[in-house]
């Protein structure tokens, strides 16, 4: 069946890079999506990629997709304080119309 | 352009009652899809509706429903509250379905006591 994985925690001190992992197990998945969730808020989607590409970069993201793997990571470039908040990677396949999420990162960045 | 809003933001309800939620879509979006948000089972998808027409569900009981209006605007009912139902309830549009991307609003937050 489908399912998205993700670690629960990172801690990384301001102004370094934070990386957050997330493995899939459905081969048809063809958008891959990390979206933020402040505190008490809803989400706010970053950035996806399609299943054809291998990276994207936008500003201080960048997103690596390893297809053969099934691995996607979320790199954050100079980590602020205001980057706190869970990052949720989600899958959906070309023809779905519900999202998969993983279980979300909680990112904590210590000043 | 605005973003997705729900109302109400907070709500407290208590076990057997029933309650609404509002969804109102980005401007020109016509999917909205609901997804509940427990800290047991994360986020999980409810159902999604488009063009007045509920096109997909997920797998809740019957006490689950929605409904979607024609200017796009949705919303959800659940009947004969659980405590099990507290939650967040967050609701997405798409532009044309929901295989498209999603964009989610701010969600309400229901307490069940």
């Amino acid at each position: 069946g489908e399912d998205v994985e993700q670690s629960l925690f990172l801690s990384v001190r301001e102004g370094d890079s934070s990386v957050i992992n997330c493995t899939y197990t459905d081969s048809s998945s063809t958008y891959l999506y990390w979206y933020k969730q402040e505190p008490g808020a809803g989400l706010q989607l970053l950035t996806y990629i399609f299943s054809n590409m291998d990276m994207k970069q936008d500003q201080r993201l960048t997103v690596l997709l390893n297809k053969k793997d099934k691995h996607l990571s979320l790199r954050i470039a100079d980590t602020q304080t205001g980057d706190s908040a869970i990052y949720f990677c989600a899958e959906k396949g070309d023809s779905s119309y519900k999202l998969i999420f993983g279980s979300g990162t909680r990112l904590l960045v210590r000043p | 352009k605005a973003g997705v809003t729900q109302t109400p933001r907070y709500l407290i309800k208590t076990r057997g009652q029933q309650v609404t939620l509002s969804c109102s879509p980005i401007s020109g979006h016509r999917s909205v899809s609901w997804y509940q948000q427990t800290p047991g089972q994360g986020l999980q998808f409810l159902f999604e509706y488009f063009s007045e027409t509920q096109r997909n569900k997920g797998n809740f009981p019957g006490r689950f429903s929605g409904r979607q209006f024609s200017n796009s605007r949705s919303e959800m009912n659940v009947s004969t509250l659980e405590l099990g139902d507290s939650a967040l309830y967050l609701c997405a549009s798409s532009f044309f379905r929901a295989q498209e991307t999603q964009y989610f609003g701010p969600g309400t937050r229901l307490l069940v006591l």
